[in-house]
């Protein structure tokens, strides 16, 4: 089984949904992270969290909401999606005790459409 | 300057043949290196990380280069599965997501 998991894998909605993305993983890291993908754009952090009490603002948070349910559990929330939303959503996960710091796992994807 | 800088390319590189490829990075003060690849449509995964010494994994080698700040990858006798983008990341801090930027990504194709 996978270590990091995203659910759904491919998602396509109308501007206004609201869409969920969840992630989750079995590695026994504290360390969580959601990024979006765009061609030309590379990858571009949304949010992050540390541990269940410490969520982070990244670099493009605005138009995006997390929650951290549990160690294992981190979900990505788009109140109203629109169009420019539309992009491949990574969930990472990292261990700060196991060096180099900064080695990163990251979930399969999951493929957004905002119509 | 942007932090974290690759040539996209694509490099198109007949099989067996070596290829390297550069990333440079702005902040001098930046501690962590690494190489990542990325197939099309797929997750990111770690291939290296880079140490100040240089080290080296069967056919791929990195080096780290402070004074100029940039990092490297080569790649000995190509394989056609060695196609992929490759992603230079550098952590900035101990750990902390805030420090971690990654490149844009080179784009890596092997002939046969």
């Amino acid at each position: 089984d996978a270590d990091v998991t995203q659910t759904p894998r491919n998602r396509i909605t109308k501007t206004g949904k609201r869409i969920m993305l969840e992630c989750s993983q079995t590695k026994g890291h504290d360390r969580m992270y959601w990024y979006r993908q765009d061609p030309g754009l590379g990858l571009r952090l949304i949010y992050y969290s540390f541990d269940v009490k410490d969520i982070n603002k990244g670099e493009i948070s605005d138009g995006y909401s997390v929650s951290r349910q549990a160690q294992a559990k981190f979900s990505l929330s788009l109140e109203s999606a629109i169009p420019n939303q539309t992009a491949l959503y990574f969930c990472a996960t990292s261990d700060f005790g196991i060096p180099p710091a900064g080695t990163q796992y990251f979930g399969p994807g999951t493929r957004l459409t905002v119509l | 300057r942007k932090e974290v800088e690759q040539d996209p390319g694509p490099f198109n590189v007949p099989e067996g043949a070596t290829v390297a490829f550069n990333c440079t990075y702005s902040n001098s003060a930046s501690q962590s290196f690494f190489w990542y690849r990325q197939d099309c449509r797929k997750e990111p995964k770690l291939l290296m990380s880079v140490y100040s010494s240089g080290n080296e994994d069967g056919r791929f080698t990195a080096q780290l280069n402070r004074a100029s700040q940039y990092i490297s990858l080569l790649i000995r006798d190509s394989k056609l599965s060695d196609s992929a983008t490759y992603l230079c990341v550098v952590n900035l801090s101990g750990g902390g997501a805030d420090g971690l930027t990654f490149g844009k990504g080179t784009h890596l194709i092997i002939q046969p």
